[in-house]
């Protein structure tokens, strides 16, 4: 079954410190993965997308890495701000018949960050 | 460039009602998709409209239809509201078809819905 696992469920840091968020799925054959940021009654923005040869990619204060042969993928976030208190999405899109136009979605972290 | 709207941004219907929600695309984009996220069950998606004609379905009763035009808005019907379907239903365009590719999708606001 496709499925993307999200950890941890939700996370408190301080104002200036870094922290990581997990995902894990099962999605195969795998496309590309998504990380989006999902602020309170709004709809998710792009944060990063990667494809099967792309292991790293930035944005900003934003790092998001993959590793397709343990089909894990980390988000980093660098020198918080009270502005990244948001819900954290990892969305896996496949490929092939049966999952061509499907974006699997993990339930999300949610992070808050503290002053 | 105008982003995605959705019209309207907030709902309440009864068990029963039928409710029709509307998404207007990025200009030039030719895909858009619907997603329902509710508390429970995350973001899950519904299906995918590309040049008027559906090219994905998700997993969801025949009770959820939707439909795209040619000027690329699209909408999305729910008949016999029950409880369960309240949610936040979120529309996402893009320019080009599918998901197996690494182009962008841009996402709405959302139309809150609530069935009483």
């Amino acid at each position: 079954k496709n499925q993307v696992e999200q950890s941890p469920q939700s996370l408190i840091i301080l104002e200036g410190k870094n922290c990581t968020l997990q995902c894990n799925y099962t999605v195969s054959p795998f496309s590309n993965l998504r990380w989006y940021k999902q602020d309170t009654g709004r709809g998710p923005v792009s944060l990063t997308i990667m494809t099967f040869s792309e292991n790293t990619k930035s944005n900003g204060r934003y790092t998001a890495t993959l590793d397709a042969d343990t089909k894990q993928s980390s988000l980093h976030i660098t020198a918080s701000q009270l502005s990244d208190s948001a819900s954290y999405i990892c969305v896996v899109g496949g490929k092939g018949s049966s999952n061509t136009g499907k974006l699997i979605f993990g339930q999300g972290t949610t992070l808050q960050v503290k002053p | 460039k105008a982003g995605v709207t959705q019209t309207p941004r907030y709902l309440i219907k009864t068990r029963g009602q039928q409710v029709t929600l509307s998404c207007s695309p990025i200009s030039g984009h030719r895909s858009v998709s619907w997603y329902q996220q509710t508390p429970g069950q995350g973001l899950q998606f519904l299906f995918e409209y590309f040049s008027e004609t559906q090219r994905n379905k998700g997993n969801f009763p025949g009770r959820f239809s939707g439909r795209q035009f040619s000027n690329s808005r699209s909408e999305m019907n729910v008949s016999t509201l029950e409880l369960g379907d309240s949610a936040l239903y979120l529309c996402a365009s893009s320019l080009v078809a599918g998901t197996s590719g690494a182009h962008e999708q841009f996402f709405g606001p959302g139309t809150r819905l609530t069935v009483l």
